[in-house]
């Protein structure tokens, strides 16, 4: 099955600066890679999602992108503010066309005013 | 705006107990899944299902089992609770089959279950 492996687990930074996580996934024949932001006591929402027949993506101040060849992908938050604070949860299916996702294990993100 | 409903926000249950966990989903979805989430484990899939009565395990199924009578129902029940199934569980839905299958999972509030 598909193995997602997610870093940093915990992240660190200022009000203002730029955040990056980073997921790899194993299984060469994914194509979908989509990201959750989870606050403290409430449920996961996707906030990005990105296909493979594209590199990289935009909204605002978020942006993913994806290296299909080294088998990875990244999540980038600029002008971090305090309400970005969250767990970042990315995830890949198992191969094309698979209904599931396996995620990754979570990355808490604490901006410090 | 797509809405999943978890029936418990809290459930408190013995050891032994046959223990059902309720999702609904408003949107018409072909898909449906229940997770476990533990800290540092991340979000592990227990099992999904692709249409009514339809079922797959997903990578934790031992110990739980699940049911699809209606399309926008899916049970998630531990038959014979123990400890180790405290965690908080999250339902999450999906549209989508065949070769449109990969789309954003909608997720529930959860329901946080403590095994006494």
């Amino acid at each position: 099955g598909e193995n997602v492996e997610q870093h940093p687990s915990t992240l660190s930074v200022q009000e203002g600066d730029s955040a990056v996580i980073k997921c790899t996934y194993s299984d060469s024949a994914s194509n979908y890679f989509p990201w959750y932001k989870q606050e403290l006591g409430k449920r996961p929402q996707l906030i990005i999602d990105i296909r493979s027949n594209v590199g990289e993506k935009k909204d605002q101040r978020i942006a993913v992108t994806l290296n299909k060849t080294a088998k990875h992908f990244s999540l980038h938050i600029t002008e971090t503010q305090p309400e970005d604070s969250a767990v970042y949860f990315c995830a890949a299916p198992p191969g094309a066309g698979s209904y599931q996702l396996t995620f990754g294990k979570g990355t808490k993100l604490s901006v410090i005013p | 705006d797509v809405k999943v409903t978890q029936s418990s926000r809290y459930l408190v249950k013995r050891t032994g107990e046959k223990v059902f966990l309720e999702c609904v989903q408003d949107m018409d979805h072909e898909n449906m899944f229940w997770y476990r989430q533990d800290p540092g484990l991340g979000l592990r899939l227990i099992y999904f299902s692709y249409d009514v009565k339809m079922k797959e395990k997903g990578d934790i199924p031992e110990g739980y089992s699940v049911s699809r009578e209606k399309k926008e129902r899916f049970s998630l029940i531990l038959e014979s609770a123990s400890t180790n199934q405290t965690s908080m569980y999250l339902c999450a839905s999906s549209y989508g089959t065949g070769e449109y299958s990969n789309q954003p999972q909608h997720f529930g509030d959860g329901t946080r279950l403590s095994i006494l």
